[in-house]
C-alpha cells in the first residue's frame, strides 16, 4: 500500500529559528494535509493542499504540494515555544470508492526558549 | 467549528473485558473513522464508516468491531480486550461529497490501558 516517508523524525531548535519538514512517497496523492498534535491531544488540521504546485500559508506556516504530487513540505517561520508538538503529513487516496488518509509517522518538534 | 468528542480521555480495563469507545461529531459529517496511535507506528486506521449502518475495514481491524446507528455517533468495540490493544484511540470525521471531503477532524483521543 501507499506509504509516506516523513523527515526529520525529530528536531531541536531555538526560539526564533525557521523550521522545515517534508513528506515523500513513491505514490501519487491528490490531496496533502498537515496536522499538529499537542501531547495528549488529537491532531489538529493546519493546512490542506488540493492542487499540484499549490503554496498555502496559515500565519507563520507555509506548505507546498509538490509538482510531482509525490511530496509536500511544511515550513514554520520564527518558531515560538507553543510550536512544540508532533507534526504529521497525510495524503489522500481513493480506495474502493472511499476516501482515506495515509499518515506519515510524524516530526517531533522541540523549541528551546 | 467542528467538534468531535470522545466519551473518555482515559480508560483502564482488564484483559477479556468488552470495551466500548464512543465518538460523537456535531458537523453532520457522513464519514467517521477510528484510528489507533502507537509510538513509532503512527496513526493506523481500524475501521471507517461513510454512512449510517455502513462500515469498512481499515488496515488493522482484527480484534475490533464498530457500530454506527446514528449519523453523529460512531462506536468502537473491543470484544475481548487484550494487553496489545493498549493504545491511544482517535476518532475523526469528515464530509463525504460536499465541502472539503478529505479534511478529517479529530477528537481529543482516548488513552486505553488494558491490564
Amino acid at each position: 500500500g501507499q506509504q509516506l516517508n516523513q523527515s526529520p523524525q525529530s528536531m531541536f531548535i531555538q526560539e526564533g529559528e525557521d523550521v522545515s519538514m517534508n513528506c515523500t512517497s513513491s505514490s501519487i496523492f491528490n490531496t496533502w494535509l498537515w496536522y499538529k498534535q499537542d501531547p495528549g491531544e488529537g491532531p489538529v488540521l493546519l493546512i490542506a493542499l488540493y492542487k499540484a504546485g499549490e503554496l498555502t500559508s496559515n500565519g507563520r506556516l507555509t506548505a507546498q504540494f509538490g509538482i510531482t504530487r509525490k511530496d509536500s513540505f511544511l515550513n514554520i517561520s520564527a518558531s515560538i515555544p507553543s510550536d512544540v508538538g508532533i507534526y504529521f503529513c497525510a495524503g489522500q487516496v481513493s480506495q474502493g470508492g472511499s476516501e482515506k488518509l495515509v499518515f506519515g509517522k510524524g516530526t517531533k518538534l522541540t523549541v528551546n526558549p | 467549528d467542528v467538534k468531535v468528542t470522545q466519551s473518555s480521555r482515559y480508560l483502564v480495563k482488564r484483559t477479556g473485558e468488552k470495551v466500548f469507545l464512543e465518538c460523537v461529531q456535531d458537523m453532520d459529517h457522513e464519514n467517521m473513522f477510528w484510528y489507533r496511535q502507537d509510538p513509532g507506528l503512527g496513526l493506523r486506521l481500524i475501521y471507517f464508516s461513510y454512512d449510517v449502518k455502513m462500515k469498512e475495514k481499515g488496515d488493522i481491524p482484527e480484534g475490533y468491531s464498530v457500530s454506527r446507528e446514528k449519523k453523529e455517533r460512531f462506536s468502537l468495540i473491543l470484544e475481548s480486550a487484550s494487553t496489545n490493544q493498549t493504545s491511544m484511540y482517535l476518532c475523526a470525521s469528515s464530509w463525504r461529497l460536499a465541502g472539503t471531503p478529505y479534511e478529517q477532524y479529530f477528537g481529543p483521543g482516548t488513552r486505553l490501558t488494558v491490564t
